[in-house]
C-alpha cells in the first residue's frame, strides 16, 4: 500500500511566521501535490511537482512556495503566514497516467 | 468559474437502500473521472474511477456512470451501509495529472 505521511496532524502558528509543511511518500512516485481543503470549496490545488526540483503552480499558489529536493519529499512553505491560510492541508502522490492520487491524512493548520 | 459541481451538499439514506451521488462538469476535455471518499480527520481515499471511453464501471457495491453528452457523472452505492457515511468528492482530470475536485456531498447512512 502507498503511504503518504504528513509530518504534523495539527499545527498552530502566528501571523508573519514562515511555516513549513512536510510530506513524504514511500512508493517512488514521480508526481506530488499540495491541496488545501476549506468548507464548501472542496480541495484546491496549490502546487504540484512532476519530478525532483520541478514545480508547477496550481490554482491558488499565492502566498505559498514549494521545495522538492528529493523524490520522496515535497515541502509546502508559507512565506509569511496570514490568518486566511488557516485550513486543512493535504499532500498527495501518484505515478503514471490514468492513476489515482494517494493522500496523506492532512495537517490542520491554524494561523493566529 | 466552477468546472465541477456537486449540487447536493448532503444526502441521507437508509441502510440497505441505494445511494446516488451526482456530479456535473463543464469541461468536455475531461477524460478521466475519479471518486474519493473522505472521513473526518483523514485524507481522501480513492474509491473508483472511469475513463471517458466507458460509460459504466463497477466495483463491488460501487458503480460509476458517465454520461458524456450530459456532462454528468454519478456514483451508485448499493446496498448502502453505515460505514459508507462520509464526504464524497468527484474529481475529473484532463489528460494531465491534475484533478479538479467538486465541493463534495456528505452522505449519511442511517440504520
Amino acid at each position: 500500500d502507498v503511504k503518504v505521511t504528513q509530518s504534523s496532524r495539527y499545527l498552530v502558528k502566528r501571523t508573519g511566521e514562515k511555516v513549513f509543511l512536510e510530506c513524504v511518500q514511500d512508493m517512488d512516485h514521480e508526481n506530488m501535490f499540495w491541496y488545501r481543503q476549506d468548507p464548501g470549496l472542496g480541495l484546491r490545488l496549490i502546487y504540484f511537482s512532476y519530478d525532483v526540483k520541478m514545480k508547477e503552480k496550481g490554482d491558488i499558489p499565492e502566498g505559498y512556495s514549494v521545495s522538492r529536493e528529493k523524490k520522496e519529499r515535497f515541502s509546502l512553505i508559507l512565506e509569511s503566514a496570514s490568518t486566511n491560510q488557516t485550513s486543512m492541508y493535504l499532500c498527495a502522490s501518484k505515478t503514471g497516467k490514468m492513476k489515482p492520487q494517494h493522500f496523506g491524512d492532512g495537517t490542520r493548520l491554524s494561523i493566529l | 468559474d466552477q468546472q465541477v459541481k456537486q449540487n447536493s451538499p448532503s444526502l441521507s439514506v437508509q441502510e440497505g437502500r441505494i445511494s446516488i451521488l451526482n456530479c456535473d462538469y463543464t469541461n468536455s476535455m475531461f477524460d478521466y473521472f475519479l471518486w474519493y471518499k473522505k472521513y473526518p480527520a483523514e485524507g481522501p481515499t480513492f474509491l473508483i474511477s472511469i475513463s471517458s471511453i466507458k460509460d459504466k464501471n463497477e466495483d463491488g457495491r460501487f458503480t460509476v456512470f458517465l454520461n458524456k453528452s450530459a456532462k454528468h457523472l454519478s456514483l451508485h452505492i448499493v446496498p448502502s451501509q453505515p460505514g459508507d457515511s462520509a464526504v464524497y468528492f468527484c474529481a475529473p482530470s484532463e489528460n494531465t495529472d491534475k484533478l479538479i475536485f467538486g465541493t463534495g456531498t456528505r452522505l449519511q447512512v442511517f440504520p
